[in-house]
Protein backbone atom coordinates (compact mmCIF):
# COMPACT_ATOMS: atom_id res chain seq x y z
CA UNK A 1 0.00 0.00 0.00
CA UNK A 2 1.35 3.40 -0.84
CA UNK A 3 1.97 5.68 2.01
CA UNK A 4 1.26 9.58 2.34
CA UNK A 5 2.37 11.42 -0.54
CA UNK A 6 3.36 15.02 -0.55
CA UNK A 7 3.64 17.63 -3.53
CA UNK A 8 5.74 19.45 -4.19
CA UNK A 9 8.64 18.07 -2.44
CA UNK A 10 10.38 21.16 -2.10
CA UNK A 11 9.20 24.91 -3.20
CA UNK A 12 10.69 28.33 -3.32
CA UNK A 13 8.72 31.45 -2.69
CA UNK A 14 9.21 35.39 -1.93
CA UNK A 15 7.53 37.34 0.54
CA UNK A 16 4.15 38.35 0.51
CA UNK A 17 3.25 35.53 -2.33
CA UNK A 18 0.53 32.66 -1.38
CA UNK A 19 1.28 29.04 -1.31
CA UNK A 20 -0.92 25.72 -1.80
CA UNK A 21 0.87 22.05 -0.55
CA UNK A 22 -1.19 18.78 -1.49
CA UNK A 23 -1.40 15.60 0.62
CA UNK A 24 -2.32 12.63 -0.44
CA UNK A 25 -3.20 10.17 2.57
CA UNK A 26 -2.74 6.70 2.60
CA UNK A 27 -5.54 4.78 0.87
CA UNK A 28 -8.55 4.34 3.08
CA UNK A 29 -7.38 6.88 5.48
CA UNK A 30 -9.84 9.43 6.01
CA UNK A 31 -8.02 12.09 8.59
CA UNK A 32 -5.81 14.19 7.47
CA UNK A 33 -3.23 16.60 9.77
CA UNK A 34 -0.78 18.99 8.83
CA UNK A 35 2.10 20.20 11.21
CA UNK A 36 4.90 22.35 11.03
CA UNK A 37 8.41 22.03 11.45
CA UNK A 38 11.34 24.81 12.22
CA UNK A 39 14.23 24.74 14.46
CA UNK A 40 13.09 26.94 16.17
CA UNK A 41 9.54 26.16 17.53
CA UNK A 42 10.31 22.43 16.33
CA UNK A 43 7.08 20.50 15.03
CA UNK A 44 3.78 22.61 16.17
CA UNK A 45 0.02 21.60 15.08
CA UNK A 46 -1.47 23.07 12.26
CA UNK A 47 -5.03 21.67 11.72
CA UNK A 48 -6.75 17.96 11.22
CA UNK A 49 -9.50 17.62 8.68
CA UNK A 50 -12.11 14.39 8.85
CA UNK A 51 -14.58 13.85 5.79
CA UNK A 52 -13.91 17.07 4.27
CA UNK A 53 -14.50 19.27 7.53
CA UNK A 54 -11.66 21.09 10.16
CA UNK A 55 -11.91 18.84 13.38
CA UNK A 56 -8.98 20.39 15.15
CA UNK A 57 -7.15 23.58 15.17
CA UNK A 58 -3.40 24.82 16.28
CA UNK A 59 -2.87 28.34 17.34
CA UNK A 60 -1.66 29.76 13.84
CA UNK A 61 -3.00 32.64 11.99
CA UNK A 62 -5.57 32.49 9.20
CA UNK A 63 -2.81 33.38 6.84
CA UNK A 64 -2.62 29.34 7.27
CA UNK A 65 -5.45 27.57 6.10
CA UNK A 66 -6.48 24.18 4.59
CA UNK A 67 -9.46 21.82 3.18
CA UNK A 68 -10.42 18.41 2.49
CA UNK A 69 -11.69 16.87 -0.67
CA UNK A 70 -14.35 14.16 -1.16
CA UNK A 71 -11.37 11.31 -2.00
CA UNK A 72 -9.73 12.44 1.50
CA UNK A 73 -7.12 14.19 -0.23
CA UNK A 74 -5.95 17.79 1.57
CA UNK A 75 -4.27 20.92 1.05
CA UNK A 76 -2.79 23.21 2.97
CA UNK A 77 -2.75 27.34 1.87
CA UNK A 78 -0.55 30.13 3.09
CA UNK A 79 -1.14 33.44 2.15
CA UNK A 80 0.85 36.79 2.84
CA UNK A 81 4.21 34.68 3.12
CA UNK A 82 6.43 35.70 5.38
CA UNK A 83 10.35 34.57 6.26
CA UNK A 84 9.21 32.94 9.05
CA UNK A 85 6.85 30.80 7.37
CA UNK A 86 10.25 28.68 6.17
CA UNK A 87 9.76 25.05 7.58
CA UNK A 88 9.26 21.50 6.56
CA UNK A 89 5.32 20.81 6.19
CA UNK A 90 4.51 17.54 7.32
CA UNK A 91 0.93 15.76 6.67
CA UNK A 92 -0.25 12.85 8.22
CA UNK A 93 -2.79 10.31 7.81
CA UNK A 94 -5.13 8.12 9.85
CA UNK A 95 -8.05 5.99 9.43
CA UNK A 96 -10.36 8.95 11.41
CA UNK A 97 -13.25 7.97 13.00
CA UNK A 98 -11.48 8.34 16.38
CA UNK A 99 -9.21 11.53 16.01
CA UNK A 100 -6.42 12.96 16.21
CA UNK A 101 -3.42 10.51 17.39
CA UNK A 102 -5.99 8.08 19.27
CA UNK A 103 -5.33 6.56 16.12
CA UNK A 104 -1.45 5.74 14.85
CA UNK A 105 -0.54 8.47 12.04
CA UNK A 106 1.47 7.85 9.31
CA UNK A 107 3.59 10.82 8.06
CA UNK A 108 4.55 12.17 4.59
CA UNK A 109 8.21 12.82 3.78
CA UNK A 110 6.98 16.62 3.98
CA UNK A 111 7.09 19.86 1.61
CA UNK A 112 10.31 21.78 2.48
CA UNK A 113 9.24 25.19 2.27
CA UNK A 114 11.62 28.22 1.75
CA UNK A 115 10.65 32.44 1.99
CA UNK A 116 13.08 34.75 0.79
CA UNK B 1 -1.73 22.83 29.16
CA UNK B 2 0.04 19.50 28.18
CA UNK B 3 3.85 19.83 27.85
CA UNK B 4 6.52 17.62 26.65
CA UNK B 5 10.26 18.08 27.58
CA UNK B 6 13.14 15.90 26.47
CA UNK B 7 16.03 16.16 28.03
CA UNK B 8 18.92 16.94 26.15
CA UNK B 9 19.02 17.91 22.67
CA UNK B 10 22.15 15.85 21.49
CA UNK B 11 23.19 12.45 22.55
CA UNK B 12 26.13 10.55 21.85
CA UNK B 13 26.67 6.94 21.99
CA UNK B 14 29.17 3.65 21.20
CA UNK B 15 27.83 1.03 18.61
CA UNK B 16 26.54 -1.64 20.99
CA UNK B 17 25.87 0.56 24.16
CA UNK B 18 22.99 1.11 25.77
CA UNK B 19 20.77 4.11 24.28
CA UNK B 20 18.73 6.28 26.81
CA UNK B 21 16.99 8.89 25.79
CA UNK B 22 14.26 10.96 28.37
CA UNK B 23 11.20 12.06 28.16
CA UNK B 24 8.80 13.49 30.85
CA UNK B 25 5.24 14.71 29.86
CA UNK B 26 2.67 16.93 31.79
CA UNK B 27 -1.02 16.27 31.36
CA UNK B 28 -4.23 16.82 33.41
CA UNK B 29 -5.77 14.07 32.23
CA UNK B 30 -4.63 10.38 30.98
CA UNK B 31 -2.65 10.71 28.07
CA UNK B 32 -1.27 8.90 24.67
CA UNK B 33 2.62 8.82 24.78
CA UNK B 34 4.60 8.41 21.18
CA UNK B 35 8.35 8.44 20.10
CA UNK B 36 8.76 9.28 16.79
CA UNK B 37 12.06 9.10 14.78
CA UNK B 38 13.06 11.27 11.82
CA UNK B 39 16.23 10.52 9.73
CA UNK B 40 17.60 13.26 7.32
CA UNK B 41 15.12 14.18 4.35
CA UNK B 42 12.28 12.20 5.89
CA UNK B 43 8.89 12.30 7.55
CA UNK B 44 8.28 11.02 10.89
CA UNK B 45 8.32 7.49 11.54
CA UNK B 46 6.63 5.86 14.46
CA UNK B 47 8.50 4.00 17.17
CA UNK B 48 5.73 2.98 20.06
CA UNK B 49 2.72 4.39 21.43
CA UNK B 50 1.50 4.36 24.66
CA UNK B 51 -2.29 4.06 25.26
CA UNK B 52 -2.76 3.17 28.53
CA UNK B 53 -2.26 -1.16 28.38
CA UNK B 54 0.87 -2.20 29.78
CA UNK B 55 3.62 -0.10 30.82
CA UNK B 56 6.55 -1.56 28.81
CA UNK B 57 6.10 -0.51 25.33
CA UNK B 58 7.93 -2.44 22.67
CA UNK B 59 8.18 -0.95 19.10
CA UNK B 60 10.02 -1.43 16.00
CA UNK B 61 13.83 -2.07 15.68
CA UNK B 62 14.53 -3.01 19.03
CA UNK B 63 13.30 -0.09 21.14
CA UNK B 64 11.20 0.21 23.74
CA UNK B 65 9.79 2.74 26.62
CA UNK B 66 8.19 2.29 30.10
CA UNK B 67 5.51 4.43 30.86
CA UNK B 68 5.85 6.06 34.49
CA UNK B 69 3.06 7.81 36.20
CA UNK B 70 4.70 8.50 39.58
CA UNK B 71 7.51 10.18 37.58
CA UNK B 72 5.51 11.68 34.27
CA UNK B 73 8.11 9.94 32.31
CA UNK B 74 8.33 7.71 28.96
CA UNK B 75 11.98 7.63 28.48
CA UNK B 76 12.98 5.48 25.73
CA UNK B 77 15.83 2.69 25.65
CA UNK B 78 17.58 0.03 23.24
CA UNK B 79 19.81 -2.38 24.83
CA UNK B 80 22.35 -2.30 21.88
CA UNK B 81 22.90 0.68 19.64
CA UNK B 82 23.24 0.16 16.10
CA UNK B 83 24.98 3.01 13.62
CA UNK B 84 21.84 2.98 11.74
CA UNK B 85 20.21 3.97 14.71
CA UNK B 86 21.24 7.44 14.24
CA UNK B 87 18.71 10.08 13.85
CA UNK B 88 16.12 12.83 15.59
CA UNK B 89 13.99 11.04 17.99
CA UNK B 90 10.87 12.59 19.12
CA UNK B 91 8.36 12.29 22.15
CA UNK B 92 5.12 13.26 21.62
CA UNK B 93 2.27 13.73 23.98
CA UNK B 94 -1.86 13.60 23.02
CA UNK B 95 -4.65 13.81 24.76
CA UNK B 96 -8.28 15.03 25.18
CA UNK B 97 -7.45 18.97 25.91
CA UNK B 98 -5.22 19.47 22.77
CA UNK B 99 -8.20 17.77 20.64
CA UNK B 100 -5.64 14.30 20.66
CA UNK B 101 -3.20 16.60 18.39
CA UNK B 102 0.22 15.35 18.84
CA UNK B 103 2.35 18.00 20.84
CA UNK B 104 5.93 17.44 20.20
CA UNK B 105 9.36 17.82 22.45
CA UNK B 106 11.84 19.54 21.12
CA UNK B 107 13.64 16.47 19.83
CA UNK B 108 16.90 14.61 20.52
CA UNK B 109 19.55 14.05 18.21
CA UNK B 110 21.21 10.38 18.45
CA UNK B 111 24.71 9.95 17.51
CA UNK B 112 26.72 7.03 17.13
CA UNK B 113 30.17 6.19 17.29
CA UNK B 114 32.02 3.23 15.93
Amino acid sequence: KAGVTQTPRYLIKTRGQQVTLSCSPISGHRSVSWYQQTPGQGLQFLFEYFSETQRNKGNFPGRFSGRQFSNSRSEMNVSTLELGDSALYLCASSLGPAGGARETQYFGPGTRLLVL
Amino acid sequence: AQSVTQLGSHVSVSEGALVLLRCNYSSSVPPYLFWYVQYPNQGLQLLLKYTSAATLVKGINGFEAEFKKSETSFHLTKPSAHMSDAAEYFCAVSDLGSGYALNFGKGTSLLVTP
